[in-house]
């Protein structure tokens, strides 16, 4: 499967605990999204990466949230000591290059569920 | 002003109606326009590009005005399978990946 790979799909922590999220873009895409989408809501943009950079983290709160791409291996969103309105559907995108004009394509998505 | 509005709906049709969606988006220097579509707890998924001279996929035809700041998806001969949430995307900066997505018109196709 050459698209975009996220996992989990569904992740279940306890309120203090960490959540990691991995994403793996597609084959030849260097750019990475994420946005989070809440129950009945639209996608809201996270930060947006390149390799070992971060672009924009406009979208991301300061505390206990950060996100890393890595020269090797996926890209991680780290959510420490989550609470319950952590609660959501996180989604991953790719795209090829930075570009306006490149569309970008979305992994299936972690569930991410704080009891 | 939000940055890119959407009728919410529910629009509900009959199969093989003709269905029109609009969006409507507050930044003038925007670029890159895209329609999206996601079913129920999946997804978005690339539904196609607008370009300026407007563009037709099949039964699916996307319009922009830039004068009016307003983009239209036309669906005919709506299938069973076109239920979904739409979403309409603007990208706010030509220079990057600054996308910004509509909250999503949903539409179900009734038998």
């Amino acid at each position: 499967n050459a698209g975009v790979m996220q996992n989990p799909r569904h992740l279940v922590r306890r309120r203090g605990q960490e959540a990691r999220l991995r994403c793996s873009p597609m084959k030849g895409h260097s750019h990475v999204y994420w946005y989070r989408q809440l129950p009945e809501e639209g996608l809201k943009f996270m930060v947006y990466l390149q390799k070992e950079n971060i672009i924009d983290e406009s979208g991301m709160p300061k505390e206990r949230f950060s996100a890393e791409f890595p020269k090797e291996g996926p890209s991680i969103l780290r959510i420490q000591q989550v609470v319950r309105g952590d609660s959501a559907a996180y989604f991953c995108a790719s795209s090829r290059g930075g570009q306006g004009n490149q569309p970008q394509h979305f992994g299936d998505g972690t569930r991410l569920s704080i009891l | 002003r939000k940055e890119v509005e959407q009728d919410p709906g529910p629009f509900n049709v009959p199969e093989g109606a003709t269905v029109a969606f609009n969006c409507t988006y507050s930044n003038s220097a925007s670029q890159s326009f895209f329609w999206y579509r996601q079913d129920c707890r999946k997804e978005p998924k690339l539904l196609m590009s607008v370009y300026s001279s407007g563009n037709e996929d099949g039964r699916f035809t996307a319009q922009l005005n830039r004068a009016s700041q307003y983009i239209s998806l036309l669906i005919r001969d709506s299938k069973l399978s076109d239920s979904a949430t739409y979403l309409c995307v603007v990208n706010g900066d030509n220079y990057g990946q600054n996308f910004v997505f509509g909250p999503g018109t949903r539409l179900s196709v009734l038998p």
